[in-house]
């Protein structure tokens, strides 16, 4: 069974930065791309960033360009996103996502339960 | 990036009777190559993450109740709740995955009338 768990969210003051992991097991990690998919708090989902199984290539969201950096460690079975610069507006709970194949463009079969960031002085 | 527009934004139904989610997106994600709709939905309920309920417009997920269906192409799509179910209160999201950034619609809550 698929299982992602996320670990690193708290409260930060605008401008600065905050790390979140995300560790999978019940699968070949090494096979998929991961992604971030984030929720603000009572509002929709939006698609953060994504990363190829074997980190060669990323994409991003363009409100978090430049500011936020997705890499993962293979050996670990993990996922981390790197954010900085943080605003207000990127208060949300943060979802690690697998998607169901090993393509780039997919749909997202499991989900972690979310960590909760919070920016805010 | 590909905008999907979901209608109506809420809907309450009688227990028993069907809910209808539209969602449409900007341009086609119908991929002509392998003739595939590049379209799910998931429905969350408060506290969880979404869950995924249908995937290339119209496949239901394992374990997804046949209550559940999914239907339409290229720029609309419909998912239909047959004889709704107190567990079914949720919102609902409709995702184009076509694209790089993948898109979500902005959600339809289902409630009960």
């Amino acid at each position: 069974e698929v299982h992602l768990v996320e670990s690193g969210g708290g409260l930060v003051q605008p401008g600065g930065s905050l790390r979140l992991s995300c560790a999978a097991s019940g699968f070949t990690f090494t096979d998929y791309w991961m992604s971030w998919v984030r929720q603000a708090p009572g509002k929709g989902l939006e698609w953060v960033a994504n990363i190829k199984y074997d980190a060669s290539k990323m994409n991003y969201v363009d409100s978090v360009k430049g500011r936020f950096t997705l890499s993962r460690d293979n050996a670990k079975d993990s996922l981390y996103l790197q954010m900085n610069s943080l605003r207000p507006e990127d208060t949300a709970v943060y979802y690690c996502v697998r998607a169901r194949n090993e393509s780039e463009y997919d749909y997202f079969s499991s989900w972690g339960q979310g960590a909760l960031v919070t920016v805010s002085s | 990036d590909i905008v999907m527009t979901q209608s109506p934004d809420s809907l309450a139904v009688s227990l028993g009777e069907r809910a209808t989610i539209n969602c449409k997106s900007s341009q086609s994600v119908l991929y002509s190559p392998n003739k595939k709709n590049y379209l799910a939905w998931y429905q969350q309920k408060p506290g969880q993450p979404p869950k995924l309920l249908i995937y290339w417009a119209s496949t239901r997920e394992s374990g997804v109740p046949d209550r559940f269906s999914g239907s339409g192409s290229e720029t609309d799509f419909t998912l239909t709740i047959n004889s709704l179910q107190a567990e079914d209160v949720a919102v609902y999201y409709c995702q184009q995955y076509y694209n790089i950034p993948p898109t979500f619609g902005q959600g339809t809550k289902v409630e009960i009338k």
